[in-house]
């Protein structure tokens, strides 16, 4: 079974802060992959980023980075410098390869609320 | 590049009514999904397509829910007859396919169905 927990419901920040959404994820799997998707008020979702299993390289785009420790079964997303624009739902999923075949699974999303 | 496209983006029925629900995916993506998301929660996996087959329908609701995706492009997502609790978001995704689950998806913005 496999399980993706971003325990934020809500963050509210004022603008130009920088912010930590935080996911944490399950998987007996070893061949998985980790994504952020952004869903605006318009509510398509956005593809962000993502990131293997093997790879635990972090990354950064941007004014946006990403920190993936296997260790703590962690991907945390981080905005710097954040703006209006950035608010939104953000999802973070796991897709895990049982064998047979691959099945993605979301967290319940993070809402981030941007103020001036 | 044409994104995923859906039709209607809102849809009031009564319930025990049937619905329809359309998507067209992005050229070229040989794998199509549809979930559903309940307000406050993450995508839900419904039933995903490669080409005509569907290779993951264990979470449709068959008694009352039924796809088609006849020619391996487009595909509908029908419920007969509508309950109170199915009022939630359709959204469409495609993707490449990926046996392995690291193909991004890419998101249509959903059809926002209320039941009544």
């Amino acid at each position: 079974a496999q399980k993706v927990t971003q325990a934020q419901t809500e963050i509210s920040v004022v603008e130009k802060e920088d912010v930590t959404l935080d996911c944490v994820y399950e998987t007996r799997d070893t061949t998985y992959y980790l994504f952020w998707y952004k869903q605006p008020p318009s509510g398509e979702l956005v593809f962000l980023i993502r990131r293997n299993s093997f790879d635990e390289q972090n990354e950064i785009s941007g004014r946006y980075s990403w920190n993936f420790q296997k260790s703590t079964s962690s991907f945390n997303f981080t905005i710097t410098a954040s703006q209006v624009v950035d608010s939104a739902v953000y999802f973070c999923a796991l897709s895990a390869f049982t064998g047979t075949a691959s099945k993605l699974t979301f967290g319940t999303g993070t809402r981030l609320q941007v103020t001036l | 590049e044409a994104g995923v496209v859906q039709s209607p983006r809102y849809k009031i029925i009564e319930k025990k009514q049937p619905v329809a629900f359309w998507c067209n995916p992005i050229s070229g993506h040989n794998t199509l999904y549809w979930y559903r998301q309940n307000l406050g929660q993450g995508p839900e996996l419904l039933i995903r397509y490669e080409n005509e087959e569907a290779v993951d329908d264990s979470q449709l609701p068959k008694d009352r829910f039924s796809a088609e995706r006849l020619k391996g492009v487009d595909s509908t997502l029908k419920i007969q007859p509508a309950e109170l609790g199915d009022s939630a978001v359709y959204l469409c995704a495609s993707s490449f396919a990926d046996s392995l689950g690291g193909s991004p998806l890419h998101f249509g913005n959903g059809t926002r169905l209320t039941v009544t």
